[in-house]
C-alpha cells in the first residue's frame, strides 16, 4: 500500500535558524508528493508539490525535491520566522488509488524568537 | 470567495447521539473529502465523492454516512455517536479528482462523551 513518513516533532527553533523536516514514501505506482501546513486554529494549506523525479517544489522560501532513488521529500527552509510556527505534513497520491491523499503524521515546528 | 465552509466549529455529543456536520464549498470542485484528524496520525479518509452523485469509503469509513446533497455540499453524519470518533473533522475539496491539489475546511472539533 500507500504510506509516508516523517519525522516526528516537535522541532523547536530559533528565528533565522534551517529547517528540515524529513520525508520518506512507499507507494505503489508513481506518486505526486505534496507539502502541506496547518497554522494553529486552521485546516491545512497546500504549501508546496512536486509530480516527478528531481522536480523541486518552492513556496514562501520552502523547499523540497522529489528524490525517487532514496523515496524521500524532505522540506527546507533556510531561515525560519516565528509565522513559520505550525503543522507540517507531508502527503502522496497516486492515479492508480484515485488521486486520495496518504498523509503523514505531522510535524510541529515551533520557532521562538 | 469563503472556499469551504464547515459547521458546527466544535460540537459535544453523549455516546449514541446522531449529528451531521455540514460541508459547502463555492469553488465549482466537483470533488470533496471528509477527514478525520487525530494526534499523531495525520489526517484519514474518512469518505469522499469523487464527483456529483457519486460517494466512496475511504480508509476509515466505520460509524460515518455521507450525502453528496449536490455539487455544493457534502454532509458527515454520525449516527450513533462513540468516544473512538472524537476527533477533529476537515472537509476538503478539490477540481477533480485527478487533481490532488486540495482545498480544506477550518474543521470541526467533535467530542463524544
Amino acid at each position: 500500500g500507500n504510506s509516508v513518513t516523517q519525522m516526528e516533532g516537535p522541532v523547536t527553533l530559533s528565528e533565522e535558524a534551517f529547517l528540515t523536516i524529513n520525508c520518506t514514501y512507499t507507494a505503489t505506482g508513481y506518486p505526486s508528493l505534496f507539502w502541506y501546513v496547518q497554522y494553529p486554529g486552521e485546516g491545512l494549506q497546500l504549501l508546496l508539490k512536486a509530480t516527478k523525479a528531481d522536480d523541486k517544489g518552492s513556496n514562501k522560501g520552502f523547499e523540497a525535491t522529489y528524490r525517487k532513488e532514496t523515496t524521500s521529500f524532505h522540506l527546507e527552509k533556510g531561515s525560519v520566522q516565528v509565522s513559520d510556527s505550525a503543522v507540517y505534513f507531508c502527503a502522496l497520491s497516486v492515479t492508480a488509488a484515485g488521486n486520495k491523499l496518504t498523509f503523514g503524521g505531522g510535524t510541529r515546528v515551533l520557532v521562538k524568537p | 470567495n469563503a472556499g469551504v465552509t464547515q459547521t458546527p466549529k466544535f460540537q459535544v455529543l453523549k455516546t449514541g447521539q446522531s449529528m451531521t456536520l455540514q460541508c459547502a464549498q463555492d469553488m465549482n470542485h466537483n470533488s470533496m473529502y471528509w477527514y478525520r484528524q487525530d494526534p499523531g496520525m495525520g489526517l484519514r479518509l474518512i469518505y469522499y465523492s469523487a464527483s456529483e452523485g457519486t460517494t466512496d469509503k475511504g480508509e476509515v469509513p466505520n460509524g460515518y454516512n455521507v450525502s453528496r446533497l449536490n455539487k455544493r455540499e457534502f454532509s458527515l453524519r454520525l449516527e450513533s455517536a462513540a468516544p473512538s470518533q472524537t476527533s477533529v473533522y476537515f472537509c476538503a475539496s478539490s477540481e477533480m479528482a485527478g487533481r490532488s491539489e486540495q482545498y480544506f475546511g477550518p474543521g470541526t472539533r467533535l467530542t463524544v462523551t
